[in-house]
């Protein structure tokens, strides 16, 4: 089946510092990219759609100058949380579709972001 | 997005079969129902989808009521690895490339596997 990779697997950082996350298909080209994020015992939140060669598309309540997406190549998203706080500490978790398909989509691993 | 309805949590023995139910009786004739878990600490996998006919794969079942109001999802001998969060989405058919074609995760049901 399709992979899709997130680096790191987790990261600490300290309050005001900037994390980036990244995402990539490894073995499909993907036009869109999906960002979420997950609480402790909450279902995933979609954040922001990924397009390739365009602006994101944040969700309503989401700050795009925040949380920073780049979706330079149709295998990498990235996702960079700026100004870190506490309040930001979660589970990130990005999702691919391939091209050419339109059925299954592939989630990468989840990144676990924690602020201190 | 048409909603899904699935209870919070069940409880299965280990070895013995598992039925998660899950309501969406808002289906657009178009809409598929897909199903998708995720195991603790990681993103979610995708575990089978279907439109009308019940449907199987190596993980599990899919029966789909003939009104397609309503959908089961069926693991025919749980291990302790099932324990996870089943999701039940409804998505736009295959092959149209949409890019708006986002997943929206309802609360799922959470699956508990006694050994």
């Amino acid at each position: 089946g399709a992979v899709v990779s997130q680096h790191p697997s987790w990261v600490i950082c300290k309050s005001g510092t900037s994390v980036k996350i990244e995402c990539r298909s490894l073995d499909f080209q993907a036009t869109t990219m999906f960002w979420y994020r997950q609480f402790p015992k909450q279902s995933l939140m979609l954040m922001a759609t990924s397009n390739e060669g365009s602006k994101a598309t944040y969700e309503q309540g989401v700050e795009k100058d925040k949380f920073l997406i780049n979706h330079a190549s149709l295998t990498l998203s990235t996702l960079t949380v700026t100004s870190a706080h506490p309040e930001d500490s979660s589970f990130y978790i990005c999702s691919a579709r391939p091209l050419d398909r339109n059925t299954e989509a592939f989630f990468g691993q989840g990144t676990r972001l924690t602020v201190v | 997005d048409a909603k899904t309805t699935q209870p919070n949590s069940m409880e299965s023995n280990e070895e013995e079969p598992v039925h998660l139910p899950c309501n969406h009786s808002t289906i657009s004739g178009t809409d598929y129902i897909h199903w998708y878990r995720q195991l603790p600490s990681q993103g979610p996998e995708y575990v089978i989808h279907g439109l009308t006919s019940n449907v199987n794969n190596r993980m599990a079942s899919l029966a789909i009521a003939e009104d397609r109001k309503s959908s089961t999802l069926i693991l025919h001998r749980a291990t302790l690895r099932d324990a996870a969060v089943y999701y039940c989405i409804l998505r736009g058919p295959p092959g149209i490339m949409n890019r708006d074609d986002k997943i929206i995760f309802g609360k799922g049901t959470r699956l508990h596997i006694l050994p």
